[in-house]
C-alpha cells in the first residue's frame, strides 16, 4: 500500500514564524503536490512537482514556497506565517506513465493553527 | 480553479437508504474519480471512471459518467453509518497531471 506522510498532524506557529511542513511517500512517485483546505472553499492547489528540483505554481501559491530536493520528500515552506494561512494542508503524491492513472494518495493532513 | 461542483452539499439519509451524489465539471476531462474523506483525515482514493466509460462498479458503490451533459453520479447503496464522510469528485483533464477537485457533499447517514 501507498503510504504519505505528513510531520505533523497538529501545529501551533505564531504570526511572523517560518514553518515548515514536510511530507514523504514511499512508492517512489513522481508527482507530490500540497493543498489546503477550508470550509467552503474546497481542495485548493498550493503547489505541486512532478520530478526533483522540478516544482509549479498552483491557484494559490502566494505566501508558500516549496522544495524537493529527494523524490520522496517534498516540504511546504511558510516563508512568515499570516493568520489567514491558519488551514488544514493536505500532501497526496501520485504515479505517471504507462499503465498508472492520475490517481492521488494523501496523507492524513497537518491542522495549522497560526496565533 | 474549480470545475467539479458537487450536488447536493450535504445529505443526511438513515441506515440501509441508498445515498446518490452528483458532480458536474466544466471542461473535457481524461477521467474522474471519487474520493472520501472522513472527518479531519486526508482524502482515500475510491473509484476512477474513464471519458469512454458510462457506468463503472465497486462493492456498493455505482459510478455513471455523462461526457455530453459533463456530469457523474456517485450512488451507495445500503448505506452504513461507518459511510458518513465528506466525498469529492475530481477530474483530470490530461493524463499525468493534476486533479481538479470539487466541493464536496458532507454524507451523514443515521442509524
Amino acid at each position: 500500500d501507498v503510504k504519505v506522510t505528513q510531520s505533523s498532524r497538529y501545529l501551533v506557529k505564531r504570526t511572523g514564524e517560518k514553518v515548515f511542513l514536510e511530507c514523504v511517500q514511499d512508492m517512489d512517485h513522481e508527482n507530490m503536490f500540497w493543498y489546503r483546505q477550508d470550509p467552503g472553499l474546497g481542495l485548493r492547489l498550493i503547489y505541486f512537482s512532478y520530478d526533483v528540483k522540478m516544482k509549479e505554481k498552483g491557484d494559490i501559491p502566494e505566501g508558500y514556497s516549496v522544495s524537493r530536493e529527494k523524490k520522496e520528500r517534498f516540504s511546504l515552506i511558510l516563508e512568515s506565517a499570516s493568520t489567514n494561512q491558519t488551514s488544514m494542508y493536505l500532501c497526496a503524491s501520485s504515479s505517471v506513465g504507462q499503465g498508472h492513472t492520475d490517481t492521488q494518495y494523501f496523507g492524513p493532513g497537518t491542522r495549522l493553527t497560526v496565533l | 480553479s474549480q470545475q467539479g461542483e458537487e450536488d447536493p452539499q450535504a445529505l443526511s439519509i438513515q441506515e440501509g437508504e441508498n445515498a446518490t451524489m452528483n458532480c458536474s465539471y466544466k471542461t473535457s476531462i481524461n477521467n474522474l474519480q471519487w474520493y472520501r474523506q472522513n472527518s479531519g483525515r486526508g482524502l482515500v482514493h475510491l473509484i476512477l471512471i474513464r471519458s469512454n466509460e458510462r457506468e463503472k462498479h465497486s462493492g456498493r458503490l455505482r459510478v455513471t459518467l455523462d461526457t455530453s451533459k459533463k456530469s457523474s453520479s456517485l450512488l451507495i447503496t445500503a448505506s452504513r453509518a461507518a459511510d458518513t464522510a465528506s466525498y469529492f469528485c475530481a477530474t483530470s483533464p490530461y493524463q499525468g497531471g493534476k486533479l481538479i477537485f470539487g466541493q464536496g457533499t458532507e454524507l451523514s447517514v443515521k442509524p
